[in-house]
């Protein structure tokens, strides 16, 4: 019964390509996230949305798209990718609720563009 | 600048030593400070958190906050391999986003 699943675990594709991720939380939380989480292991956040709505969006190139279709799922797709999109593409989950607020990741998806 | 400066190792320490993780910041509005952990291929999970100034104390674990200094620092007694893992700092502003450090990569020898 794992609380936050991503599919799939691993992605390799072409250039150009469009791909999806899929992300779901069985926590019962209000708010998910899309981090990237690049080769130096630094993690950065992409979207959040609290209730099927879009809260955060930082600057991310417009061929990435969050999809919320309701409060467990949030999906990423990404149109056209480059080879900079590689990196490891973590899921997470919280209930929103204020400051001392946790996250949950899923184990991330690890996405090679060639 | 990044707002939060973390170096990212590797450190590698013999097994049972006395291990010191840090992070500097430069925001005086953060308040609450988390630190993370994350294993190899997996995702990070919640060690512990503090608020404002002071110690926090985790079996194990120390979490200290000096607000004045901008600094933040976890401690970990007796270490064992099995904390070898990458440690993350994050810390919040009032509006409750993360702002992540760059992690640093911990290597405990047997």
């Amino acid at each position: 019964d794992t609380a936050v699943s991503q599919t799939p675990k691993y992605l390799v594709t072409q250039m150009g390509n469009d791909k999806s991720i899929k992300c779901e939380q069985n926590l019962g939380h209000d708010t998910m996230y899309w981090y990237k989480q690049d080769s130096k292991k630094f993690l950065k956040i992409m979207f959040s949305y609290n209730n099927k709505e879009l809260i955060i969006n930082e600057t991310v190139p417009n061929r990435f798209s969050p999809k919320s279709p309701d409060k467990a799922h949030l999906n990423l797709h990404i149109n056209s990718l480059e080879l900079g999109d590689s990196a490891v593409y973590f899921c997470a989950s919280s209930q929103g609720g204020g400051p001392t607020d946790t996250q949950y990741f899923g184990p991330g998806t690890r996405l090679t563009v060639l | 600048q990044k707002e939060v400066e973390q170096d990212p190792g590797p450190l590698s320490v013999p097994e049972g030593a006395i291990v010191s993780l840090n992070c500097t910041y430069s925001n005086s509005a953060f308040q609450y400070f988390m630190w993370y952990r994350q294993y190899s291929r997996k995702g990070p999970e919640l060690l512990m958190y503090t608020y404002s100034s002071g110690n926090k104390e985790d079996g194990r674990f120390t979490a200290q906050v000096d607000k004045s200094s901008k600094y933040i620092s976890l401690f970990i007694r007796d270490s064992q391999p099995s904390d070898s893992a990458t440690y993350l700092c994050a810390m919040r502003k009032s509006n409750y986003q993360l702002i992540w450090g760059a992690g640093t990569k911990l290597i405990i020898k047997p």
